[in-house]
């Protein structure tokens, strides 16, 4: 079945430095799945980040990008500088139904990420 | 923006006894999803539902789990009898469309515990 891979948590880093958080993906069923971001602040529901439907496309979404590789199977997040309001769990996702009514997604484990104190 | 609710947020049951997990979901939302998290691990795909039946189900889709929204009202999750594995967190979605680039939304999850 599909499987999505991602950054072991948690992550940290200093206010205003980099953040990136790996994500890659096996698709059983289709070439080229869906790729979505989630993000669930603290306190708060899973809440749809960015998304990429396109291979070779990026997505952004306040100040994140992310890369559709199908060369790697890859779809990393990145940020070039983090706030205090970024701290959140991540979540990388594929959907692998090209059609209507029967949506799912296979999510990856999540990444817990917080900036140094 | 939309939200999902979900009733209750924690619920105890003993094991064998029926639950019922109850989920509002974005008002004009037409398609609608449970999800299973079991502690440690990642969310995973349990039932998928639109205009009144299961679309898709997976293998984590027990005999003993069943779907419903009758006319309109919540969207629920029943598991009668209830096992000790079904102890997670379960979540609800819903989406406007159906297709495999739509938003879903998410509920802020039931936490069921069998005891």
């Amino acid at each position: 079945g599909d499987s999505v891979t991602q950054t072991e948590g948690p992550v940290t880093v200093s206010e205003s430095e980099s953040l990136i958080i790996n994500c890659t993906y096996s698709a059983t069923s289709i070439a080229y799945p869906n790729l979505f971001w989630y993000v669930r602040y603290p306190g708060e529901g899973l809440q749809l980040l960015l998304k990429v439907i396109t291979a070779g496309q990026k997505g952004s979404s306040r100040g994140f990008e992310a890369t559709y590789n199908k060369e790697t199977t890859s779809f990393h997040l990145q940020k070039a500088s983090v706030q205090e309001s970024d701290s959140a769990v991540y979540y990388c996702a594929l959907g692998d139904r090209p059609g209507t009514g029967s949506n799912r997604l296979t999510f990856g484990k999540g990444t817990k990420f917080s900036l140094i104190p | 923006g939309p939200k999902v609710l979900q009733i209750p947020s924690h619920q105890i049951i003993d094991m064998g006894q029926m639950v019922t997990l109850n989920c509002d979901p974005v008002s004009n939302h037409l398609y609608f999803y449970w999800y299973k998290q079991i502690l440690g691990q990642q969310m995973e795909f349990l039932v998928n539902f639109y205009n009144g039946k299961v679309m898709e189900k997976s293998k984590l889709f027990k005999d003993q789990f069943s779907v419903e929204r009758p006319d309109g009202s919540y969207f629920t999750l029943k598991i009668q009898p209830t096992a000790l594995e079904d102890s997670a967190v379960y979540f609800c979605a819903s989406s406007l469309v159906g297709q495999g680039y739509a938003e879903q939304f998410f509920g802020p999850g039931t936490r069921l515990t069998v005891l």
